[in-house]
């Protein structure tokens, strides 16, 4: 198993350019979700997913979409970049039930200038 | 609600000496808490876990964390600490449909030779 993979490792973007974080797992796990992570601050829930076809907010969705066309995909959309948006984005899967643990891809470094 | 609140963002400790990281959560469910470890420019990896059962866990790396009700909290310890443990330490709560994870904000660990 490959577990969680994201892409790219690190991305530069100039104010209002958009993108997209790409995330994929081979686990078959129903759940997916993103966090940004900054200093001092944890890691904070932008947007997860449940299942294909089902998606919502966490604590920090604005300026980020979402969706969910399969089990293993779930991709973050940046519309227009914000220096605000400069952070470490992770992605985690698991399966649905409350004992179980996130797994955690290896993260995206994204700069907006 | 809820919540988890790590105290001291930075922690140091001479190598063979005791580490405890503290964590305290509130939550309105009986909470299932877990503990990550993250190194330098790495994802999050998981050391441990509590669900139900023994309120005493043992993790990887030879970590142990004791779920205390009273005391709302699931401090994290090492008996000796080693010079590899220096990382990012966080703990989660999960809480709600869908297994969502809270973060604390997380301790920085320092191990001096």
């Amino acid at each position: 198993n490959a577990g969680v993979t994201q892409t790219p490792k690190f991305q530069v973007l100039k104010t209002g350019q958009s993108m997209t974080l790409q995330c994929a797992q081979d686990m078959n796990h129903e759940y997916m979700s993103w966090y940004r992570q900054d200093p001092g601050m944890g890691l904070r829930l932008i947007h997860y997913s449940v299942g294909a076809g089902i998606t919502d907010q966490g604590e920090v969705p604005n300026g980020y979409n979402v969706s969910r066309s399969t089990t293993e995909d779930f991709p973050l959309r940046l519309l227009s970049a914000a220096p605000s948006q400069t952070s470490v984005y992770f992605c985690a899967s698991s399966y649905v039930d409350r004992d179980q643990y996130k797994f955690f891809g290896p993260g995206t470094r994204l700069t907006v200038l | 609600a809820q919540s988890v609140t790590q105290l001291g963002s930075h922690v140091s400790v001479s190598e063979g000496a005791l580490v405890l990281l503290r964590c305290n959560y509130s939550s309105s469910v009986p909470p299932y808490l877990f503990w990550y470890v993250q190194y330098p420019n790495q994802g999050l990896q998981l050391l441990l876990k509590y669900t139900t059962g023994a309120t005493l866990v043992k993790g990887i790396n030879g970590f142990e964390a004791e779920f205390k009700k009273s005391e709302t909290s699931f401090h994290l310890t090492k008996p000796s600490a080693h010079m590899s443990d220096a990382a990012e330490y966080f703990c989660a709560v999960s809480e709600g449909t869908g297994n969502q994870f809270y973060f604390g904000t997380g301790t920085s660990l320092t191990v001096i030779p």
